[in-house]
């Protein structure tokens, strides 16, 4: 079975730009959450997406949004990139939720410059 | 609201010596537990989880967690430590309620000595 798949592993945007991350879950998983860690802030929620609605939601600011496809996948959103935003971004699927066991991908490092 | 104290950032063990992460957490609701481990470079991987069934939890790796209820506490050990047991590792609350994220700790990171 195959794990979770984020993409891009890498991403170097500047200042005031936007990103898309991409994470595709493992098959028949239906929730999705979002992590950003940073050596400051450690591991911090974002939001989680359940059925392709937005479950729970982490204290970050608006500029962060995410979506859930109807095959699961679901993809997160940074738009007026600060360099403070500069972090691994880590997916982690679970087959019914956060209280169950979550598998993460290996993330996807964004440096913004 | 729910919260996670990792109470060690850093601990030095032997090699073949015993190896303890302490963990305590709070929760306004019965709480799922769990252990992960982050070797460097790599994602977050599952050591064990306690979700209100046996309070002595055994993972992966000879990992074991007792879930003791009146100290709110979740600690890790491990009889014998290995070299590959080197990582950060990261004990982690899951909601009760429905609502919140997971709650991770700041990690503890874990040094094995030949």
């Amino acid at each position: 079975k195959a794990g979770v798949t984020q993409t891009p592993r890498y991403l170097i945007k500047t200042r005031g730009q936007q990103v898309t991350l991409s994470c595709s879950p493992i098959s028949g998983h239906r929730s999705v959450s979002w992590y950003q860690q940073t050596p400051g802030q450690g591991l911090q929620f974002l939001f989680e997406y359940f059925s392709e609605t937005q479950r729970n939601k982490g204290n970050f600011p608006g500029r962060f949004s995410g979506r859930q496809f109807s095959n699961s996948r679901s993809e997160m959103n940074v738009s007026t990139l600060e360099l403070g935003d500069s972090a691994l971004y880590l997916c982690a699927s679970s087959p019914r939720g956060l209280s169950t066991e979550a598998f993460f991908g290996q993330g996807t490092r964004l440096t913004v410059v | 609201a729910q919260s996670v104290t990792q109470l060690d950032s850093h601990v030095s063990v032997s090699e073949g010596t015993p190896v303890l992460l302490r963990c305590n957490y709070s929760s306004s609701y019965s709480p799922s537990l769990f252990w992960y481990v982050q070797h460097p470079n790599k994602g977050l991987q599952l050591l064990l989880k306690y979700t209100s069934a046996a309070t002595l939890v055994k993972g992966i790796n000879g990992f074991e967690a007792e879930f003791k209820k009146s100290e709110t506490s979740f600690h890790l050990t491990k009889p014998s430590a290995h070299m590959s047991d080197a990582a950060e590792y990261f004990c982690v609350v899951s909601p009760g309620g429905g609502a919140d994220g997971l709650t991770f700790g700041k990690g503890t990171h874990l040094i094995i000595q030949p």
